[in-house]
């Protein structure tokens, strides 16, 4: 079964803390996902990475930085959290290249991490 | 917005009845999927259709896209209550993104 971990369900943290969210798949998949997830909004991308170490901006990236050291994991890290970053964060991973075939490959998904920032 | 529009927002049947939901979207695609979420958890993907097609099923799913008219739906037949969740659809965008709409909520009653 293919299976993306995202290492905390529920998070409660202080404005100004440090977080990070842990995202590991274990298929080998190329590219991996954060998106965030607000009731009205639907999922907004935050950040991509196409490779180990290599990453591009979503549409909302202000606030949160990522990181990709080795090919199954993917942190998204806010360096200093606010209360408007209270939201759940989704990963996803999929397999195909985008570089061949773009947008083409199925996203699997995390279960999501819910972070309240207060 | 570059996000789709599912419609409509929230859809609530009885048990055995067909649920239909609706996507539209602005811009060109190479495909589009659909995706289901129950409550407070991911998503996991129903199905994927393509451009060039006009139809496909999977199981009790039948999806359409009609792209002149840049909309597509999905129904769900004979739905059940264990079918209760938010369904997404989502279309490529550029090279690698992914935009997706802002759901429909079904609820089936038993």
């Amino acid at each position: 079964d293919v299976k993306v971990t995202q290492s905390s369900r529920y998070l409660v943290k202080r404005t100004g803390e440090k977080v990070f969210l842990e995202c590991v798949q274990d298929m080998d998949h190329e590219n991996m996902f954060w998106y965030r997830q607000d009731p009205g909004l639907g999922l907004r991308l935050i950040y991509f990475s196409y490779d180990v170490k290599m990453k591009e901006k979503g549409d909302i990236p202000e606030g949160y930085s990522v990181s990709r050291e080795k090919k199954e994991r993917f942190s998204l890290i806010l360096e200093s959290a606010s209360t408007n970053q209270t939201s759940m964060y989704l990963c996803a991973s999929s397999l195909v290249s985008f570089r061949s075939q773009p947008n083409t490959g199925e996203l699997f998904f995390g279960e999501g991490s819910r972070l309240t920032v207060l | 917005s570059q996000q789709g529009e599912e419609d409509p927002q929230a859809l609530s049947i009885q048990e055995g009845e067909n649920a239909t939901m609706n996507c539209s979207y602005k811009t060109s695609i190479n495909n589009l999927q659909w995706y289901r979420q129950n409550s407070g958890r991911g998503l996991v993907h129903l199905i994927l259709i393509r451009s060039n097609e006009r139809e496909k099923h999977s199981g009790r799913l039948r999806v359409t896209l009609d792209t002149s008219k840049k909309s597509s739906s999905l129904l769900i037949t004979a739905s059940r209550a264990a079918d209760t969740a938010s369904y997404f659809c989502a279309r490529g965008s550029g090279t690698y993104k992914y935009i997706f709409g802002t759901g429909t909520r079904l609820k089936v009653l038993a």
